[in-house]
């Protein structure tokens, strides 16, 4: 079944303790997207990768780092977790078609962080 | 800059009435345009996209929407709506600048359905 898979679903810690939300996609996609939903805001990107090795910024990348060693993972991971990043996030991946790419994304189910 | 407007935070509807959700946006270009669904608890769900050729696209779920490019908007119709399709939605549109490729969303309108 093609699908996103994002891990954990749920995690509560604390100020400072760093941790790392996966995603892994089975679908062969080149690119891979990482948002936060917020009330009111809706969802924001914060990295994306258009490929191995290749990861940029999007709106809202402070305190956020991402990495794209292989194709089907890209890794959310947050060094020094503050409570402002309490949020809900969405790994997303598409086909990348080249400059022009029209591809929609498939989401995973999210990750609920609370940083206390 | 480039932004999505989604101007109704909440829209409420009875069962078996139609259904319009607006989005507008703000883009140089025409941009790829795209509805989302997401149920609560759940991951978004893509509902119909446009990119060229007809304005007017079908979707699942009986949705349908309207490229209009004198207006900047891209508005989401269903004809009878069920309760089943209570739920958030999400405009967004695709867009390429300076050789890259990102994803702008709207805020979201959240939908209820009355029996």
């Amino acid at each position: 079944e093609a699908q996103v898979t994002q891990n954990p679903r749920y995690l509560i810690t604390v100020t400072g303790k760093k941790l790392t939300v996966t995603c892994s996609q089975n679908m062969n996609h080149e690119y891979m997207s990482w948002y936060r939903q917020d009330p009111g805001l809706g969802l924001r990107q914060i990295y994306y990768s258009m490929n191995v090795e290749v990861t940029d910024k999007g709106d809202v990348p402070e305190g956020y780092k991402v990495s794209r060693k292989e194709k089907r993972n890209f890794p959310l991971i947050l060094e020094s977790p503050s409570p402002n990043q309490t949020s809900l996030y969405f790994c997303a991946s598409s086909l990348w078609g080249g400059q022009l790419s029209n591809q929609p994304q498939h989401f995973g189910d999210g990750t609920r962080l609370s940083i206390l | 800059a480039q932004s999505v407007t989604q101007p109704d935070i909440h829209i409420t509807v009875s069962e078996g009435a139609s259904l319009e959700l607006r989005c507008n946006y703000s883009y140089g270009a025409t941009p790829y345009l795209f509805w989302y669904v997401q149920s609560p608890g759940q991951g978004l769900q893509l509902l119909l996209k446009y990119f060229s050729g007809d304005t007017l696209v079908q979707g699942i779920k009986g949705f349908e929407a309207e490229f209009k490019r004198s207006q900047s908007s891209f508005n989401l119709r269903k004809p009878s709506v069920h309760w089943s399709d209570a739920a958030e939605y999400f405009c967004a549109v695709g867009l390429t600048t300076s050789g890259t490729y990102k994803y702008i969303f709207g805020t979201g309108t959240r939908l209820k359905v009355l029996a």
